[in-house]
């Protein structure tokens, strides 16, 4: 089945640095990528839709300035969190759909927690 | 914007009964649902997906049904095993202007016994 995978899998780093998460297709081509983030005993939150080659669209209430997206190429997104405070504490899961398969069908990474101190 | 409930309780269950779960939502009828389960520190798994001319779907021991008269989906796990313990998510589409922008219960969890 297709993977998802997300590097790094944890992160733990000092309030006001930034940290690049990587999301990657790895057998398919995924045009749309979308990020989560996920507190303990909550659900999945949508963070932002991240669109090959232009601008991600962040949901209502993420910074878009804080949170960056770059959806390089068909198989890679990253997302950077600038300046990061100990309230980004969270797990961030990566999502992507196959361009060539279902519009409705999506593949979820392992996701990456981050700690910042 | 939607509301996605969930019940928020642990569901525990003998290993070979019948789990069931609810999804309750209370806005428009969303033109499919999707059944998840994610593990403690892993991202979700997709389980089953059911549109909304759909009644009633089937995968192996699991079983989901949509009513959209009702706003509900029901999750079945039939003889549940040790191993299908897990927090199950349902997902609705919230279609902003493309698929894939997904809602999310806050999930049931659910723990087989031997």
């Amino acid at each position: 089945g297709a993977v998802v995978s997300q590097h790094p899998s944890w992160v733990i780093c000092k309030s006001g640095t930034s940290v690049k998460i990587e999301c990657r297709s790895l057998d398919f081509q995924a045009t749309t990528m979308f990020w989560y983030r996920q507190f303990p005993k909550q659900s999945l939150m949508l963070m932002a839709t991240s669109n090959e080659g232009s601008k991600a669209t962040y949901e209502q209430g993420v910074e878009k300035d804080k949170f960056l997206i770059n959806h390089a190429s068909l198989t890679l997104s990253t997302l950077t969190v600038t300046s990061a405070h100990p309230e980004d504490s969270s797990f961030y899961i990566c999502s992507a759909r196959d361009r060539t398969g279902s519009q409705e069908t999506q593949y979820f990474g392992p996701g990456t927690r981050l700690l910042v101190l | 914007s939607q509301k996605i409930e969930q019940n928020s309780e642990a569901l525990n269950i003998q290993e070979g009964k019948t789990a069931t779960l609810t999804c309750n939502y209370t806005n428009y009828s969303p033109a499919y649902l999707q059944w998840y389960r994610q593990d403690p520190g892993r991202g979700p798994v997709f389980l089953l997906l059911i549109r909304e001319n759909e009644k009633e779907k089937r995968k192996e021991r699991l079983k989901v049904t949509f009513d959209t008269t009702l706003k509900q989906s029901l999750f079945h796990i039939t003889a549940s095993q040790p191993a299908d313990s897990a927090t199950y998510l349902c997902a609705l589409d919230l279609f902003d202007r493309s698929w894939g922008k997904l809602q999310f219960g806050a999930g049931t969890q659910v723990v087989v016994t031997p």
